[in-house]
């Protein structure tokens, strides 16, 4: 069974620093999707990046890209120049024909 | 577009009781799914469909049933709830499985079993 593992429940940076959120999965198929996803105290849950595991670069959106390594079966997170905005709870998504969660890390930008 | 809509947003129940929690989508999606977010535990998967008349068990299935007779519904129900069915219920949709397309959420039910 697919597994997704984020490995930092909760941290803390300073405004206009760049922070890195870690995100590791196992799986045995070779084709599969990866995201993630942001929830602000709303409750909302807002996709921030996707990336298809048969694309080598590294998908970007603004101040928001990932580090995909395949073969070590990581999809790290890494905001740049983080906001206030981005106080939130973050969740890495796996997907093949259903879709997994990690159990998310709390991220705090400090003003 | 309502895009997804879950009923009730809140709601309280006895242990033994059931009821249903409705989903719905206008979107023609054709996945369907259901998890439940407890604190530390991330989003949980408890059963999702890929299409009308399909379903299967994700993560966390016992105790909740699911069926999906239209594309449109996919109804969670709580057979017999207990305590620690207490959580907050999200559904989701995407156009499609096995797809980079994102899932869109509903606003979630808080569900207390007292």
């Amino acid at each position: 069974a697919q597994t997704v593992t984020q490995s930092q429940p909760e941290m803390s940076v300073q405004e206009a620093e760049t922070v890195t959120l870690s995100c590791t999965y196992d799986t045995s198929e070779n084709n599969y999707y990866l995201f993630w996803y942001k929830q602000p105290p709303s409750r909302q849950m807002i996709l921030v990046i996707r990336q298809e595991a048969y694309k080598q670069q590294n998908a970007t959106e603004n101040r928001f890209s990932v580090n995909f390594q395949k073969a070590a079966k990581s999809f790290s997170l890494k905001i740049s120049d983080s906001q206030l905005g981005d106080t939130a709870m973050y969740f890495c998504a796996f997907r093949d024909d259903k879709i997994i969660f990690g159990k998310g890390t709390r991220l705090h930008i400090l003003p | 577009n309502a895009g997804v809509t879950q009923t009730p947003k809140f709601q309280v129940l006895k242990t033994g009781q059931s009821m249903t929690l409705q989903c719905a989508q206008d979107m023609n999606h054709e996945y369907m799914s259901w998890y439940r977010q407890d604190p530390g535990m991330g989003l949980r998967l408890i059963h999702y469909s890929v299409g009308a008349g399909i379903t299967d068990q994700g993560e966390v299935p016992n105790g909740y049933n699911v069926s999906r007779s239209t594309t449109e519904d996919f109804p969670l129900r709580l057979l017999s709830a207990a305590p620690s069915q207490t959580s907050v219920y999200f559904c989701a949709s995407s156009y499609s499985f096995a797809s980079n397309q994102p899932q869109h959420f509903g606003d979630g039910t808080r569900l207390s079993i007292l």
